[in-house]
């Protein structure tokens, strides 16, 4: 089955611009959670979503958001981009008993932020 | 939010040498996880542990919890050079807080 679809790949933004990272999970999952990993701060949690729900969000500014649509894809935006963006985006997905299956992630989106 | 400690940060070894990496907190957990991510990729999940004492193997991967449930390791056996990349554990936090918590993570180089 096909797995966890993160678009774009990579992207190039200019401080100040808004973002906008599309996650289409792995079919049948209803859970979406999004990471941001940079070299010095590893993998952290932005927030996750459940049947279109935010259950869950990380220690991220406001200019952090996110949602999820009925058909359980989802996209985070960010707006007003600072430098320190930069960073690999990941979304995973899971079914609901995610600590008995684990998570399943995509191959993130590369931001850059110039 | 508890904290996991992995140890080493860094490892470069030869191909075909035995490694541990290992995963330590203060705190306890219902259970642990192990990724393994590659570069331009997203963490693949190895393994879940949930029983204190609990091992597992997967191939040349052994995975143990500890007794106390409050710390892991992954040992490697004859390393190979497709075993490079950055091993991560990881938490999920109790009380339907469906959010993972990753440790510091291991950058492991199996130089052929």
């Amino acid at each position: 089955k096909a797995g966890v679809t993160q678009t774009p790949r990579y992207l190039i933004k200019t401080r100040g611009q808004q973002v906008t990272l599309s996650c289409s999970p792995i079919s049948g999952h209803r859970s979406v959670s999004w990471y941001q990993q940079t070299p010095g701060q590893g993998l952290q949690f932005l927030f996750e979503y459940f049947s279109e729900t935010q259950r869950n969000k990380g220690n991220f500014p406001g200019r952090f958001s996110g949602r999820q649509f009925s058909n359980s894809r989802s996209e985070m935006n960010v707006s007003t981009l600072e430098l320190g963006d930069s960073a690999l985006y990941l979304c995973a997905s899971s079914p609901r008993s995610s600590d008995r299956y684990g998570y399943t992630f995509g191959s993130g989106t590369r931001l850059t932020v110039v | 939010t508890q904290l996991l400690e992995q140890s080493p940060q860094f490892l470069s070894i030869q191909e075909g040498e035995n490694l541990t990496v290992y995963c330590n907190s203060s705190s306890v957990f219902s259970s642990l996880q192990w990724y393994r991510q590659e570069p331009g990729e997203g963490p693949v999940l190895l393994v879940t542990v949930v029983t204190g004492g609990e091992v597992k193997k997967l191939k040349r991967l052994t995975f143990q919890f500890g007794d106390a449930r409050k710390d892991s390791s992954l040992h490697i056996t004859a390393a190979q050079p497709g075993d490079t990349g950055l091993y991560l554990c990881a938490y999920i936090s109790n009380f339907g807080n469906e959010k993972l918590t990753f440790g510091t993570g291991t950058r492991l180089t199996i130089i052929p």
